[in-house]
């Protein structure tokens, strides 16, 4: 099983700043199989990125993915009030789903 | 509107058994895999079962296999999770997910609470 972990587990940053969130994988990812989730209090996971970098429908340009192998990124590049949430990477592989521990982004 | 609505939780003893649903509208829903996600008080999201748009390939994780069936209805454009033989640990929001090319979940419900508690 292909473990990933997220860092930090929490970001403390101000409306405007950029947001850098690290997920790494335990073994090389597919870049095609590796995707964002933004998840609210009470609310089920929003659908961010897929492919590593492409944007899901309706998701700002602000939001932006990178990475290989086993090294992926999530910036957000000018935090917005909405943008204060947990987010999740995931990735695909072997028949199985696996999510990050998750990290979540809150106002400083 | 696409959507996804689940329900069937609630409250039930360790050992006993539950059966979740997820009703699908705005879709084609048969032309979708499918999957459960859950996400324990606190803690994260685990990925629990998939079924594919014909209900043929089904997968599970191993905290649930032998203890868990996935299944849809396509006539009725629902999906399905029985759980049995329910623990502590499987305490958690259970999200039906809508599986876009195989390998992420592009469409959540709003989850269904399952308590596994004496």
């Amino acid at each position: 099983e292909t473990v990933l972990t997220q860092s930090p587990g929490t970001l403390s940053l101000s409306p405007g700043e950029r947001a850098t969130l690290s997920c790494r994988a335990s073994q090389s990812v597919s870049s095609n199989y590796l995707a964002w989730y933004q998840q609210k209090p009470g609310q089920a996971p929003r659908f961010l990125i897929y492919a590593t970098s492409i944007r899901a429908t309706g998701i700002p340009d602000r939001f932006s993915g990178s990475g290989s192998g086993t090294e992926f990124t999530l910036t957000i590049s000018r935090l917005a009030p909405e943008d204060f949430a947990v987010y999740y990477c995931q990735q695909y592989g072997s028949s199985q789903w696996t999510f990050g521990q998750g990290t979540k982004v809150e106002i400083k | 509107e696409e959507q996804l609505v689940d329900s069937g939780g609630g409250l039930v003893q360790p050992g006993g058994s539950l059966k979740l649903s997820c009703a699908a509208s705005g879709f084609t829903f048969s032309t979708y895999s499918m999957s459960w996600v859950r996400q324990a008080p606190g803690k994260g999201l685990e990925w629990v079962s998939f079924v594919s748009s014909s209900g043929t390939t089904i997968y599970y994780a191993d905290s649930v296999r032998g203890r868990f069936t996935i299944s849809r209805d396509n006539a009725e454009n629902s999906l399905y999770l029985q759980m049995n033989s329910l623990r502590p640990e499987d305490t958690a929001v259970y999200y039906c997910a809508r599986t876009w090319r195989e390998n992420t979940f592009d469409m959540w419900g709003p989850g269904t609470m399952v308590t596994v508690s004496s």
